[in-house]
């Protein structure tokens, strides 16, 4: 399996508050994804990291944001949660655009915005 | 608009016989395809994959056929397992773009 550590794993909260998940990963890999996970819409893109410092937005970024300080962390902040930030969120690593190398997912933080 | 759509929510289907997952997209811009599987309280897995030079690729019991004229891909199963139950979620993305786009998965339950 690879190195991917997503935390925490299930977080409740309340409207309003900010919130911050993280992705730790031992793979050095370089393309680190955020992704979101609802019924009747799959997964979506939220944010990616390309390196150190170098993100961008995905399909569903309002809301959100990132930072990559380092290769192996990444992490996924909502300034002030809204009920519609409820879902199951994961991570992913790839070495290379998905073409090329294919993307490695974490198990997932189960986030409920009360 | 979802670019990657899987139509059917749910597929059902007795041990032993073959399962079709369907997948249509409409942007022409996509040239390579995957297919993930996902366990209940896991991350999706990586099942198979094809490039758009080809219109079929094989592993197993599993086989992906591309048609690119109809923006069609379908996953077979054969012969279908109960320890293929999960979802399976179709995925695109163009040559050197650095991210998939999902469609909304499909749900398989192969029954004992």
């Amino acid at each position: 399996d690879a190195g991917i550590t997503q935390s925490p794993r299930h977080k409740v909260t309340e409207t309003g508050t900010p919130v911050t998940l993280r992705c730790h990963q031992t793979e050095n890999h370089r393309y680190m994804y955020w992704y979101r996970q609802d019924p009747g819409h799959g997964l979506r893109l939220i944010h990616y990291s390309y390196g150190v410092k170098d993100t961008d937005k995905g399909e569903v970024s309002d809301g959100y944001s990132v930072s990559r300080s380092k290769t192996e962390d990444f992490l996924l902040t909502l300034e002030s949660a809204t009920s519609s930030q409820t879902s199951v969120y994961f991570c992913a690593i790839s070495e290379s655009v998905p073409s090329n190398e294919k993307l490695f997912f974490g198990s997932g933080t189960q986030l409920s915005v009360l | 608009d979802q670019q990657v759509k899987q139509n059917s929510p749910s597929l059902s289907v007795q041990e032993g016989r073959i399962s079709i997952l369907n997948c249509d997209y409409t942007n022409s811009m996509f040239d390579y395809f995957l297919w993930y599987k996902k366990y209940p309280a896991e991350g999706p897995t990586f099942l198979i994959s094809i490039s758009s030079i080809k219109d079929k690729n094989e592993d197993g019991r599993f086989t992906v056929f591309l048609n690119k004229s109809a923006k069609h891909l379908s996953l077979h199963i054969v012969p279908s397992q109960p320890g293929d139950s999960a979802v399976y979620f179709c995925a695109a993305t163009d040559t050197g773009r650095r991210a998939l786009t999902f469609g909304s998965g499909t749900r398989l339950q192969v029954q004992p």
